[in-house]
């Protein structure tokens, strides 16, 4: 189980945020972090916790272990206005997303 | 360019059966452990099975009990989801997504088919 949050995320451009995500049990460094458009399929941003999908932006960053884990946005933009997703794979040969949070203009 | 295109999503009934396809371009198929997600109306994501590159390793989610067969064909490139008695929970956006190989992420989806199950 991965319980993400906040749910809902208001900010303005230029703002840092983070997004958490909090395991039930520890699943080591194996989480991801994806990025979803409306009626677009989503796009991996950072793998293994932190490390950046290529091509993608800086100002994206992942951190964490074990059973928390975090997403950061350094200065949100307009195109960063979406919903996101963590992501991990357990040791039941499964992967499990959370919730999602979508971050809205304030 | 790593392309993924599913295909075959449709009305049906309850009780129903539906397959869908997944097919891929521009890296070699055959290498690549690949999954399906789905995604109900104004929902998250939601896994529902993996499979391996040679096909011999194949998860579900517990939550499909049994009532859904993932394949493929590597020499047509192709990934498929057989979806048998189809309930209205199973409404939903289906994305074929590719296992980076990497660290248990998926590095590219296609676009996704929608399959709507309704009397």
């Amino acid at each position: 189980q991965m319980t993400q949050s906040p749910s809902t995320l208001s900010a303005s451009v230029g703002d840092r945020i983070t997004i958490t995500c909090r395991a039930s049990q520890s699943v080591s460094s194996w989480l991801a972090w994806y990025q979803q458009k409306p009626g677009k399929a989503p796009e991996l941003l950072i793998y293994k916790t932190s490390t950046l999908q290529s091509g993608v932006t800086s100002r994206f960053s992942g951190s964490g272990s074990g059973k928390e884990f975090n997403f950061t946005i350094s200065s949100l933009q307009p195109e960063d206005f979406a919903t996101y997703y963590c992501q991990q794979y357990n040791t039941y040969s499964a992967w499990t997303f959370g919730q999602g949070t979508k971050v809205e203009i304030k | 360019e790593v392309q993924l295109v599913e295909s075959g999503g449709r009305l049906v009934e309850p009780g129903g059966s539906l397959r869908l396809s997944c097919a891929a371009s521009g890296f070699t198929f055959r290498n690549y452990n690949m999954n399906w997600v789905r995604q109900a109306p104004e929902k998250g994501l939601e896994w529902i099975s993996y499979i391996s590159s040679s096909g011999r390793t194949i998860y579900y989610a517990d939550s499909l009990k049994g009532r859904f067969t993932i394949s493929r064909d590597n020499a047509k490139n192709s990934l498929y989801l057989q979806m048998n008695s189809l309930r209205d929970e199973d409404t939903a956006v289906y994305f074929c997504a590719r296992d980076s190989s990497v660290a248990a992420d998926f590095d590219h989806w296609g676009q996704g088919t929608l399959v709507t199950v309704s009397s």
